[in-house]
């Protein structure tokens, strides 16, 4: 039992690049989300998708597009990287309770 | 607008003395809140969690207290432990309420450094 995985660890993107984030959970969870954390900032929600088929804008989505493949996985693409998008990528997953579980995370750097 | 605050970046203690991490809500949908902590190079692990229908949940070393009235919730360590030196966030969710839910509000973390 995994939990959930998270594809690439570290990836360095140049200025326009595009590149997706994959991943993935095994614990039969409907709900998926994508946060960034950037130092001072906390965590904050780029995408949520509360079923499979769904996907609702968090705080921060610019720049960024999301895909819910099925149940198990949910990807984050970003299309034109930029320097701003230099930061540290979350996914985690929920059950029927709130409580959600990370993944380790996705360090990016985009020069 | 940030919905939870964490005021304090930064907590230092002492070995085998309570820790207490402090966090302030404004949105009164918020009806369950969540502890998580973080070590570098890594994602957050889930610590503890209330229910807006309690005032006090412990586990173990950690014990959350919820003041509804005051919008305000601590979590105490006792006895902390070096191990125990990590960042912890805070969360609330508005359980049920349309089309947030299940979305989490975090805070913006507290580093906890644990000396001994």
């Amino acid at each position: 039992n995994a939990g959930v995985t998270q594809t690439p660890k570290f990836q360095v993107l140049k200025t326009g690049q595009s590149m997706t984030l994959q991943c993935a959970q095994d614990m039969n969870h409907n709900s998926m989300y994508w946060y960034r954390q950037d130092p001072g900032m906390g965590l904050r929600l780029i995408y949520y998708s509360a079923s499979e088929g769904t996907t609702d804008k968090g705080e921060v989505p610019n720049g960024y597009n999301v895909s819910r493949l099925n149940k198990r996985e949910f990807s984050l693409r970003l299309e034109s990287a930029a320097p701003s998008q230099t930061s540290v990528y979350f996914c985690a997953s929920a059950g029927s309770q709130e409580t959600q579980y990370f993944g380790p995370g996705t360090r990016l750097l985009v020069l | 607008d940030q919905q939870v605050k964490q005021n304090s970046p930064s907590l230092s203690v002492q070995e085998g003395r309570i820790s207490i991490l402090n966090c302030d809500y404004t949105n009164s949908m918020f009806d369950y809140f969540l502890w998580y902590k973080k070590y570098p190079a890594e994602g957050p692990t889930f610590l503890i969690s209330i229910s807006s229908i309690k005032d006090k949940n412990e586990d173990g070393r950690f014990t959350v207290f919820l003041n509804k009235s005051a919008k305000h919730l601590s979590l105490h360590i006792v006895p902390s432990q070096p191990g125990d030196s990590a960042v912890y966030f805070c969360a609330a969710s508005a359980l049920g309420r349309g089309s947030t839910l299940g979305r989490l509000y975090f805070g913006r973390g507290t580093q906890l450094t644990v000396w001994p």
